[in-house]
């Protein structure tokens, strides 16, 4: 088992460009999600996604698109960068998005906005 | 005022000390409470859960939960230099599944 998978590591971009940072888990897990964690402020909840086809947004959607069409794979896709949007990225995946399912982490990636 | 709050330290210790997390929220209708443990450069690793008031152990690591003072705790027993990390306190609301993350208290353990 890979677990959850993270790619790129590191990306630098300037304003305006766009990316997609790609998630793929292989546990077999409903719930994905993506966060951002910033200095002083943890980890925030930017989409989620219950299952293929379904997705939601969370505390901090502005700026990002998810999409999910498989299981396995949970794109979040940043439209046109912006300075603001330097962070580091974590997906994450659940059984499910009940309490007390344990959600397990990808190493992040690292984004830099010039 | 934020939901949950966390001293970000950095807190230092030494090998074999007793370590004290803790975070307080504001938001009664929390009801899980989950330790997460971060190295560095690494993702969240869920640590500790525990959903009622009172103490739950996991060999070195005791998680305390007072619900009537909003208020958690992680102690870590006889702390190694390979607890080194960041720990973040979680939180679930009631009926909503939301789930909340404190900002996070870098910890490390020197030999």
């Amino acid at each position: 088992n890979a677990g959850v998978t993270q790619t790129p590591k590191f990306q630098v971009l300037k304003t305006g460009q766009s990316m997609t940072l790609q998630c793929a888990q292989d546990m077999n897990h409903e719930y994905m999600s993506w966060y951002r964690q910033d200095p002083g402020m943890g980890l925030r909840l930017i989409h989620y996604s219950v299952g293929a086809g379904i997705t939601d947004q969370g505390e901090v959607p502005n700026g990002y698109n998810v999409s999910r069409s498989t299981t396995e794979d949970f794109p979040l896709r940043l439209l046109s960068a912006a300075p603001s949007q330097t962070s580091v990225y974590f997906c994450a995946s659940s059984y499910s998005s009940g309490a007390a399912d344990t959600q397990y982490f990808g190493p992040g990636t690292r984004l830099t906005v010039l | 005022q934020k939901e949950v709050e966390q001293d970000p330290g950095p807190l230092s210790v030494p090998e074999g000390a007793i370590v004290s997390l803790n975070c307080t929220y504001s938001n009664s209708a929390f009801q899980y409470f989950m330790w997460y443990r971060q190295y560095s450069r690494k993702g969240p690793e869920l640590l500790m859960y525990t959903y009622s008031s009172g103490n739950k152990e996991d060999g070195r690591f005791t998680a305390q939960v007072d619900k009537s003072s909003k208020y958690i705790s992680l102690f870590i027993r006889d702390s190694q230099p390979s607890d080194s990390a960041t720990y973040l306190c979680a939180m679930i609301e009631r009926n909503t599944d939301k789930l909340i993350f404190g900002t996070g208290t870098r910890l490390q353990v020197f030999p």
